[in-house]
């Protein structure tokens, strides 16, 4: 198994520019969440999705947020415009229902900076 | 006040030590308990759920309180590749989601 796949690691761009996170979750797991990792605020939950559908999106700081999961495979978190107190380090996650102690498995994260 | 509190450290201990955490909650109607495991510039990774009577993982043992909504991981014999940040992680109070502690710093030298 692949695990979750998260593209791209590593993204660097400019105030104002648009930025998409890309996000493979687990075969089979029907449970996407996305997070987001500062040294100021540690790790924080943005949205997160069951079988597609946005279920809880209280986290999302503000209307540049947005995140779509067009099918069971695929997920995206869009910036736009893009601030300089966006960098972070996010994370898409993923599991199971009924999953063993309803582990969630991480991605190795998008590592954002915003000039 | 956050709903996951952790001493942040470090912890610096040689190896053979144990080492203690302790995790506090505000929700008391958190149902499950986890501790995780990140690596510098690593994702977070499972490593051990915490059960109502305890439980232990060979040299990881996790414990839970629940009137004092308090939760601890103590590491027998460290190792160096035990160096890590460990989070104290909750889910409950009607939420899918996990919340997270800010993490505790362990660092095993030699």
């Amino acid at each position: 198994d692949a695990g979750v796949i998260q593209s791209p690691r590593h993204e660097v761009t400019e105030m104002g520019q648009e930025v998409t996170l890309r996000c493979k979750p687990i075969s089979g797991h029907d449970y996407l969440f996305w997070y987001r990792q500062t040294m100021m605020r540690g790790l924080e939950l943005l949205i997160y999705f069951n079988n597609n559908v946005p279920i809880d999106d209280s986290g999302m700081p503000e209307d540049r947020f947005s995140a779509k999961m067009p099918n069971a495979s695929f997920s995206t978190l869009k910036i736009q415009p893009s601030e300089p107190r966006d960098s972070a380090v996010y994370f898409c996650a993923s599991s199971r229902s009924g999953g063993r102690g309803n582990e969630q498995f991480f991605g190795p994260g998008t590592r954002l900076t915003v000039l | 006040r956050k709903e996951v509190e952790q001493d942040p450290g470090p912890f610096n201990v040689p190896e053979g030590a144990t080492v203690a955490f302790n995790c506090t909650y505000s929700n008391s109607a958190s149902q499950s308990f986890f501790w995780y495991r990140q690596d510098c510039r690593k994702e977070p990774k499972l490593l051990m759920s915490v059960y109502s009577s305890g439980n232990e993982d060979g040299r990881f043992t996790a414990q839970l309180n629940r009137a004092s909504q308090y939760i601890s991981l103590l590491i027998r014999d460290s190792k160096l590749s035990d160096s890590a940040t460990y989070l104290c992680v909750v889910k409950g109070g009607g939420r899918r989601a996990l919340t997270f502690g800010s993490g505790t710093r362990l660092q095993v030298q030699p």
